[in-house]
């Protein structure tokens, strides 16, 4: 079935590590986002990817690193500069000719 | 920028009722596209349904339809014949039909919905 996994769904981090979440689709489509979710705040863009091997910073990037060496493929890399890391993140895709953008399941991200 | 504002952050149906959420929004662009999407307890982000600023119709899907008023800039969600199933959290988005860095989604906070038995 296509779709975008997310993996793994519960994280847990100590303070100072780095830690990657996994994002995959196999819907070919050629835009991705990477979304935070607070309690009380929506959904906040951190980075988006339009082509392969190209990103860009979205509202809250800081903290935050990507990387788009595939089209299926865009992971994130929540850094120790991320000041609050606890949050849900969602990981998103768009084809070309589609105006909406399809979810993965999210990953919940806890510091202890 | 354009912003998105949901101004009830949590509400209650009898099932089988009607339900309207509310959400304004506020830009200067003349075209874009407003979507409903629906949060249930797994968390799993589903799309409702889609708006384009162009057409003048209000799009329906099944129970679901929207009041859409581009002069008021208001774009509000109907549901008839509430199901329980239909408890999530609902959130309205918007976007530019620019490309390049306005092409992402603007949403607003979120209304809980509650689906009274």
């Amino acid at each position: 079935d296509g779709g975008i996994t997310q993996s793994p769904k519960y994280l847990f981090r100590k303070e100072g590590q780095n830690v990657t979440l996994s994002c995959e689709q196999n819907l070919n489509h050629d835009a991705m986002y990477w979304y935070r979710q607070d309690p009380g705040q929506g959904l906040r863009l951190i980075y988006y990817s339009q082509i392969v091997n190209d990103f860009q910073k979205g509202d809250i990037a800081e903290g935050y690193s990507v990387s788009r060496e595939k089209k299926e493929s865009f992971p994130l890399t929540v850094t120790s500069a991320q000041k609050n890391p606890t949050a849900f993140y969602l990981c998103a895709s768009r084809g070309q000719q589609i105006n909406e953008q399809f979810f993965g399941p999210g990953t919940r991200l806890t510091v202890l | 920028a354009q912003t998105v504002t949901q101004s009830q952050p949590e509400m209650s149906v009898q099932e089988a009722e009607t339900v309207t959420l509310s959400c304004t929004y506020d830009t200067s662009e003349s075209d874009y596209y407003l979507f409903w999407y629906k949060q249930p307890p797994s968390r799993q982000m589903i799309l409702v349904i889609r708006q384009e600023a162009y057409k003048q119709q209000n799009a329906t899907e099944n129970r679901f339809s929207v009041n859409f008023q581009k002069a008021a800039k208001s774009f509000s969600l109907k549901i008839s014949d509430s199901q329980l199933g239909d408890a999530a959290m609902y959130f309205c988005a918007y976007r530019s039909v620019l490309g390049g860095a306005t092409n992402k989604l603007i949403f607003g906070t979120g209304t809980l919905l509650a689906v009274q038995p």
